[in-house]
């Protein structure tokens, strides 16, 4: 089946790192993506991993994914006040015309 | 700002109404999505179309129709909703269906009374 699984809530202190986990389902998905959602704004991409990579960096993000494991996860570095979001995981499943399979989102706020 | 502009963004209706919502991309893209986002749950993918043809229907209720008239342009009108229907709409395109980066819009704010 279908399926995208998340932590619904992360709180951290400002200035710590924080580490936003996913598990999915689709061993087959090409891509997997991390989303931001900010309030009352629609999704945006924030980075995408290719599945042949383990690794992928970005200025404060780091992407980790774990084939072996359907397991992806999503650092960032020096987190900010503006961080505070929604987090989407997303898997490109294998079976149709872009269908990016969701999961629910992880808030994430940050405390001084 | 990421191209994909929605229109209204707020909208509240009765369940006899009669109300569409509006989706433009100033992006050259060539595919186009309909998502609902309901409180607590993943997104859900409800219509794609690229190059203006459907290439697919999540198994939505025909009380959601969606129109492409072009490329830039899509429109989800909406008739006889329910309650349960209240949830943020989100549009979203990218270059061709199957490319792998989508612009998400700012989303529609549903509530049906």
């Amino acid at each position: 089946g279908e399926d995208v699984e998340q932590s619904l809530f992360l709180s951290v202190r400002e200035g710590d790192s924080s580490v936003i986990n996913c598990t999915y389902t689709d061993s087959s998905s090409t891509y997997l993506y991390w989303y931001k959602q900010e309030p009352g704004a629609g999704l945006q991409l924030l980075t995408y991993i290719f599945s042949n990579m383990d690794m992928k960096q970005d200025q404060r993000l780091t992407v980790l994914l774990n084939k072996k494991d359907k397991h992806l996860s999503l650092r960032i570095a020096d987190t900010q006040t503006g961080d505070s979001a929604i987090y989407f995981c997303a898997e490109r499943f294998s079976g149709g015309y872009n269908k990016l399979i969701f999961g629910a989102g992880t808030r994430l706020a940050v405390h001084p | 700002e990421t191209g994909v502009t929605q229109t209204p963004r707020h909208l509240v209706m009765g369940m006899t109404n009669k109300k569409s919502l509006k989706c433009e991309q100033h992006l050259g893209h060539n595919a186009m999505y309909w998502y609902k986002q309901s409180a607590k749950k993943p997104l859900e993918l409800m219509f794609v179309y690229n190059f203006k043809e459907q290439t697919e229907n999540n198994s939505v209720p025909s009380r959601f129709s969606p129109e492409c008239p072009n490329s830039s342009h899509l429109f989800l009108h909406l008739h006889t909703l329910q309650p349960e229907d209240s949830a943020l709409y989100l549009c979203a395109s990218s270059q061709e269906a199957r490319n792998e980066k989508l612009f998400f819009g700012s989303g529609t704010q549903l509530s049906v009374l």
